[in-house]
């Protein structure tokens, strides 16, 4: 079967890191997406990985380890405007699919 | 139309019956999606289409149905609605599966 973890809810304070943990089981796995979506709104894309290592956009860097089903997502020098749900979505079978989110709160 | 478009942005709908969800695009994407969001459950696969004239059934396809008689138009319709299908809709596409989706906005949908 498929199967996909991340912790529900992080806070943190502007300015600081916050790393969302990504583990998955999946058949047909080509690459591992994260998606972010403000207030129910629709979910944007900001990172892809389809090979292990590090994969930086600006502010955000995304990390697969194909050997062990697991990634991360990295939200750095952390803005009010951070504060979204942020969706895990591993590629299986060339469709995503989408873990429960987790919720990153942004305190002043 | 710039992007993905959907409608109706909301609706109330009395159960049994029909329904139909429409999404545009103009991006000429050749892959296209719906998933429904439920609270703590994500995002959930119903129906996707890789090309025009070909669909497939996603993770909870049971009472949707879907076309896709040309690249920019993915209409989902509930035959006969029933209250465990109230939910939010989003629909997506992608300019190969699975890479790069871009969502529409949703369509919130309340079966009473």
């Amino acid at each position: 079967g498929q199967s996909l973890e991340q912790p529900s809810e992080v806070t943190a304070v502007e300015g600081a890191i916050v790393q969302i943990n990504c583990t998955y089981q999946t058949s047909g796995f080509y690459g591992l997406s994260w998606y972010q979506q403000h207030d129910g709104g629709a979910p944007t894309f900001p990172s892809y990985n389809a090979l292990d290592g590090l994969e930086e956009t600006g502010r955000f860097s995304s990390f697969l380890s194909r050997s062990d089903s697991y990634g991360y997502l990295l939200l750095q020098e952390l803005q009010m405007k951070d504060s979204a749900s942020y969706f895990c979505a591993p590629l299986n079978d060339y469709k995503l699919s989408f873990g429960a989110g987790t919720t990153v709160t942004v305190r002043a | 139309i710039a992007g993905i478009t959907q409608a109706p942005t909301s609706q109330i709908l009395a159960a049994g019956r029909r329904m139909t969800l429409r999404c545009t695009q103009d991006m000429r994407h050749n892959a296209m999606y719906w998933y429904r969001q439920d609270l703590g459950l994500g995002l959930r696969l119903i129906h996707y289409s890789n090309t025009a004239g070909t669909t497939g059934k996603g993770e909870v396809p049971d009472g949707y149905s879907v076309s896709r008689a040309n690249t920019d138009d993915f209409p989902l319709t509930l035959a006969s609605a029933v209250p465990s299908q109230t939910s939010v809709y989003f629909c997506a596409s992608s300019p190969r599966t699975g890479h790069g989706y871009t969502f529409g906005s949703g369509t919130r949908l309340t079966v009473v």
